[in-house]
């Protein structure tokens, strides 16, 4: 099983400031054959299923706004939103799906300053 | 677009089983695995296991195997979770979803399953 950790496990930002998220994997979900991390982000309203935000690592999500981004390979990878607004307040999730089972980081609360 | 629609809330008694049902209209139900995922109260997202109706073989996270079932009703395009041996810590909401293969993207809109004595 693939061990996905996120940190930090909470942050605080302040509106227009940037949020970086952290998540590390147990081995590679770099996939050579396609050159591609089968790596997701997920954000969490409070009460509301998970959201995809970005998958392949890097690609966002048709509708989700271009302050958010995702980046890294094989095993690092970072959630950046580069200008927090109020409505980005939710916990986020990294989830491989290079193989089974599919496998979440425990997730890293986003707050306002 | 796919929607995905699961059954209401449940209580039920430690020891005791629960069934949990997902309905899949919008497209076409068995191109898709379904999954269920739960969260329990204040905590993380946690794979229980998955069903490819097309195939209708399960797969089952190490830590549910041999208390979780997860079967599919292409007739009926509904996925279905029955979990076993209920324990006070099983008390979470459960969804179903169709992840993994992204762009496709769906989840439930959840079902509340509280275990209580």
């Amino acid at each position: 099983e693939i061990v996905m950790t996120q940190s930090p496990h909470s942050l605080a930002v302040s509106l227009g400031e940037r949020a970086t998220i952290n998540c590390k994997s147990s081995q590679s979900v770099l996939y050579s054959s396609n050159n591609k991390n089968y790596l997701a982000w997920y954000q969490q309203k409070a009460g509301q299923p998970p959201k995809l935000l970005i998958y392949w690592a890097s690609t966002r999500e048709s509708g989700v706004p271009d302050r958010f981004r995702g980046s890294g390979s094989g095993t690092d990878f970072t959630l950046t939103i580069s200008s927090l607004q109020a409505e980005d307040v939710a916990v986020y999730y990294c989830q491989q799906y290079y193989s089974s089972p599919l496998t979440f980081g425990g997730g890293t609360k986003v707050e306002i300053k | 677009q796919v929607q995905l629609v699961q059954s209401g809330a449940e209580m039920k008694k430690p020891g005791s089983s629960v069934k949990v049902s997902c309905k899949a209209s919008g497209g076409t139900f068995t191109s898709y695995a379904i999954n269920w995922v739960r969260q329990a109260p204040g905590q993380g997202l946690d794979w229980m296991g998955g069903i490819i109706p097309i195939f209708d073989t399960a797969t089952y996270a190490q830590k549910f195997q041999g208390r979780v079932t997860i079967t599919a009703d292409r007739s009926t395009s509904t996925a279905y979770m029955e979990l076993s041996s209920l324990k006070f810590e099983d008390t979470a909401v459960y969804y179903c979803a169709i992840i993994g293969a992204p762009p496709s993207d769906y989840w439930g809109q959840g079902t509340l399953v509280t275990v209580s004595s």
